[in-house]
């Protein structure tokens, strides 16, 4: 168990509509990634964020934005769904300039656009 | 473009023998890499690291082999148990301290009791 926390677990939206998935951070952790998996695929780095900003961002339109609280939870947000957004959404923690590199992942949110 | 590569999307090994996962890099800038193995349902968690400067780290039964000159990672698991059937990720960041990381697109082990 990582501490890493994710809500909602699994949901299902209509294309065209917005979601936000929420994570809460493990225990001391002040940075937050995202990821989207595809089925199949390994995840891919949506966005960072670092002391409440955004801190680098992967290959992904500005439809996906997110926030970082100051207890450093996080929200992604997905506005004008499409079919294609359909994956298992991952948040991950880490703490920047400690315990290596290395970031924990959370069980992750199963998004489904019909 | 794919920069870290899982070539074999499967494997299986007998229960109490060797389990060996590639992974393949064409960034030489990657200085930093992560194994995970991900059950169904459930999220990735976390094996091993090692970065740049060393070749190999050990944890346990798990060891990471690193050869920047191949751009190779491979990841032993000995002995193998039915417990570690599951899909196993490496990852590869290009700059310590931005946990943007790239991964592969998996190969599932299954141990075979």
């Amino acid at each position: 168990e990582t501490g890493v926390t994710q809500s909602p677990t699994h949901l299902i939206k209509t294309r065209g509509q917005q979601v936000t998935l929420r994570c809460s951070s493990q225990s001391g952790h002040n940075t937050v990634s995202w990821y989207q998996q595809a089925l199949g695929q390994g995840p891919q780095f949506i966005f960072q964020y670092y002391r409440e900003e955004e801190n680098g961002r992967g290959n992904f339109p500005p439809r996906f934005s997110g926030l970082q609280f100051p207890n450093y939870s996080s929200e992604l947000n997905v506005n004008a769904l499409e079919l294609d957004d359909s994956a298992l959404y991952l948040c991950a923690s880490s703490l920047a300039r400690g315990d290596g590199n290395t970031i924990y992942f959370g069980e992750g949110s199963w998004l489904t656009v019909v | 473009d794919q920069q870290v590569k899982q070539n074999s999307p499967s494997l299986s090994v007998q229960e109490g023998r060797i389990s060996i996962l590639n992974c393949d890099y064409t960034n030489s800038m990657f200085d930093y890499f992560l194994w995970y193995k991900k059950y169904p349902a459930e999220g990735p968690t976390f094996l091993i690291s090692i970065s740049s400067i060393k070749d190999k780290n050990e944890d346990g039964r798990f060891t990471v082999f690193l050869n920047k000159s191949a751009k190779h990672l491979s990841l032993h698991i000995v002995p193998s148990q039915p417990g570690d059937s599951a899909v196993y990720f490496c990852a590869a960041s290009a700059k310590s301290g931005t946990y943007k990381y790239i991964f592969g697109t998996g190969t599932r082990l299954k141990v075979l009791a």
